[in-house]
């Protein structure tokens, strides 16, 4: 199966401050998301995203499936922005398996 | 309120007790599937269905079943508990199997067995 390798581990910033979090793969991927997971454990869908950037708010996330990367950029974070995120993807042409990376353990602090 | 609900939230398992884990949606989805999520190591897929009877197992698979005899119930089976299936549990769902239009997932299930 594929690699998913997410940096930093850890990422502690005052609130306010931008951040980007990174996503590698070590495979051709398609279907790639990245997901938050809050400090209750609930995992959200931020954005579905196998080629290109999108934004949503504050956050926008870029692939460049050629490179085998994609990179999830907050702005101006907030404290409610605490919390794991994670990148998971399909291989290409093995298409059912979604399999995550080990997340980013992200803290806002005022 | 449209979303995957899983049951129960938390349990108590005696070593070699069975249970099942439930999961239901009410959005439609073909995809359904079932992860373990385990300090340090992200989620790992314990299998997956495609549609009402039609499973497959994903990467951590052994000591768990499933079925799917309807499009809204994807329920997980422990045949016997043991303790390296302490974890929490997530069952997600997504509209094609490559989660165009991305995943959801229920609140979780903690399970630890003793």
């Amino acid at each position: 199966g594929i690699q998913v390798e997410q940096s930093p581990p850890d990422l502690i910033l005052q609130e306010g401050a931008n951040s980007t979090l990174r996503c590698n793969f070590s495979d051709s991927v398609n279907n790639l998301q990245w997901f938050h997971q809050n400090p209750w454990g609930q995992l959200i869908n931020l954005f579905y995203i196998p080629s290109g950037t999108k934004q949503n708010g504050r956050l926008s996330a870029t692939t460049v499936a050629t490179e085998r990367y994609s990179l999830l950029y907050i702005s101006s974070s907030q404290t409610t922005d605490s919390g794991v995120y994670f990148c998971a993807s399909t291989l290409t042409g093995g298409g059912n398996k979604l399999t995550f990376g080990t997340g980013t353990q992200l803290k806002v602090e005022l | 309120n449209a979303g995957v609900t899983q049951t129960p939230k938390f349990q108590v398992l005696k070593t070699g007790q069975s249970m099942t884990l439930q999961c239901a949606q009410d959005m439609n989805h073909e995809y359904m599937s079932w992860y373990r999520q385990d300090p340090g190591m992200g989620l790992r897929l314990i299998h997956y269905s495609v549609g009402a009877g039609i499973t497959d197992q994903g990467e951590v698979p052994n000591g768990y079943n499933v079925s799917r005899s309807t499009t809204e119930d994807f329920p997980l089976r422990l045949l016997s508990a043991a303790p390296s299936q302490t974890s929490v549990y997530f069952c997600a769902s997504s509209y094609e199997v490559g989660g165009l239009g991305g995943y959801t997932f229920g609140s979780g299930t903690r399970l630890t067995v003793v």
